[in-house]
């Protein structure tokens, strides 16, 4: 099973829609969890941390499943400015972060 | 604030030619830096990272090198490029080890 998993896409959703992606990961031990955003040919961007808790930060709602050993990320009211690759980040303190390969999301007009 | 140069943006190099790229982060002190490498459609390879002046710690065996002759500064070379070196590679830092990380612009390298 490889460490963090992701279906890469991509996932093509209308304007306004609403869309959820899952990460799952292999080590039970992973402590800390992020979403990060890249744009093509750019670097990637920090969008935001899981908390165990579930987070949201205004269309983006962030959940953390530990029991099943994933990560979602759900975006709300979609705009063409979402269009982005979407990179799961999984890491044990101490230990190598690790990347998924990240899910492409095309937001249709 | 903090923030991350790397530099440059775009870089075509033939084959058999040295490389060094340059990173170097403002506002914050003893950073974590690391270094990544993308190829096309690919996830993200952790090449270098360095807890400190003179800590370089390899993940991946390869043509490349990495130094931190300053705090705030962290440099990729290479003697001698090989065609498979050709991707984009990323500089990062973080605050902890392993944390949250900030990425440099990237450099858009092609070797030929």
């Amino acid at each position: 099973r490889k460490e963090v998993e992701q279906d890469p896409g991509p996932f093509n959703v209308p304007e306004g829609a609403t869309v959820a992606f899952n990460c799952t990961y292999s080590n039970s031990a992973s402590q800390s969890f992020f979403w990060y955003r890249q744009d093509c040919r750019k670097e990637p961007k920090l969008l935001m941390s899981v908390y165990s808790s579930g987070n949201e930060d205004g269309r983006f709602t962030a959940q953390l499943n530990r029991a099943s050993q994933y990560i979602s990320l759900l975006i709300r009211d979609s705009k063409l400015s979402d269009s982005a690759t979407y990179l799961c980040v999984v890491n044990k303190r101490d230990d190598k972060i690790i990347f998924g390969k990240g899910t492409r999301l095309h937001i249709l007009p | 604030s903090q923030t991350i140069h790397q530099w440059p943006a775009t870089l075509v190099q033939p084959v058999g030619s040295p490389l060094s790229l340059e990173c170097t982060v403002e506002g914050t002190s003893n950073p974590n830096l690391y270094w990544y490498r993308q190829a096309a459609g690919r996830g993200l390879q952790l090449l270098f990272y360095s807890v400190g002046i003179g800590q370089i710690s390899s993940e991946v065996p390869q043509n490349l090198s990495a130094s931190r002759p300053q705090d705030r500064q962290f440099i990729l070379s290479s003697k001698k490029l090989l065609l498979s070196d050709s991707g984009f590679y990323l500089c990062a830092w973080s605050v902890q080890r392993n944390e949250k990380l900030f990425f440099g612009s990237g450099t858009q390298l092609s070797v030929l």
